[in-house]
């Protein structure tokens, strides 16, 4: 079955925009996860939408945002875009019908804010 | 605060011996262990994972070795393979938290001929 696909691969942006990425989960996943993953930094966790709600949320300012549709596609939206949001920003499905799940990771939206 | 660390950045490994990846945790909570490899312009792929009920488990080439009393874990590869060349993520997820992990920096592993 099809893998975690996200859109556009690649994104060049002006600090000060906005920015939507976009997220398809394998099918028959509910639960997404947004990660972003700079140099030094490691993953860190953005949040979660379960069934449209979001269910966990990390340390990141309110300039980002996420929602998930009815079909479980995802999105995030980062608001007045800054120079330190430049990362690689992965979406991650997980089936959540099992407690002890992994996730799968798309390839990934390379975001870069000049 | 760096609840998962990964001290090593880099290791290097000759081919067809044994690469150890380590993994330290601070949080109590974490009740779930995963390996993840991630090649260049790719997503991170699940390699394995742990409960914390277990202390090993096994899956073909690789064993992950948990000490919960040391709050540690190790990734074992055996043998090395140069295709096993990639940055080795170790993540946990607490209690209740559903799917949020929580990753290390990453260990970026050579396997040389």
């Amino acid at each position: 079955k099809a893998g975690v696909t996200q859109t556009p691969r690649y994104l060049i942006k002006t600090r000060g925009q906005q920015v939507t990425l976009s997220c398809s989960p394998i099918s028959g996943h509910r639960s997404v996860s947004w990660y972003q993953q700079t140099p030094g930094q490691g993953l860190q966790f953005l949040f979660e939408y379960f069934s449209e709600t979001q269910r966990n949320k990390g340390n990141f300012p309110g300039r980002f945002s996420g929602r998930q549709f009815s079909n479980s596609r995802s999105e995030m939206n980062v608001s007045t875009l800054e120079l330190g949001d430049s990362a690689l920003y992965l979406c991650a499905s997980s089936p959540e019908g099992h407690l002890l799940t992994e996730a799968f990771f798309g390839q990934g939206t390379r975001l870069t804010v000049v | 605060d760096q609840q998962v660390k990964q001290n090593s950045p880099s290791l290097s490994v000759q081919e067809g011996r044994i690469s150890i990846l380590n993994c330290d945790y601070t949080n109590s909570m974490f009740d779930y262990f995963l390996w993840y490899k991630k090649y260049p312009a790719e997503g991170p792929t699940f390699l394995i994972s742990i409960s914390s009920i277990k202390d090993k488990n096994e899956d073909g080439r690789f064993t992950v070795f948990l000490n919960k009393s040391a709050k540690h874990l190790s990734l074992h590869i055996v043998p090395s393979q140069p295709g096993d060349s990639a940055v080795y993520f170790c993540a946990a997820r607490a209690t209740g938290t559903a799917s949020k992990l929580t990753f290390g920096t990453g260990t970026r592993l050579q396997v040389t001929l």
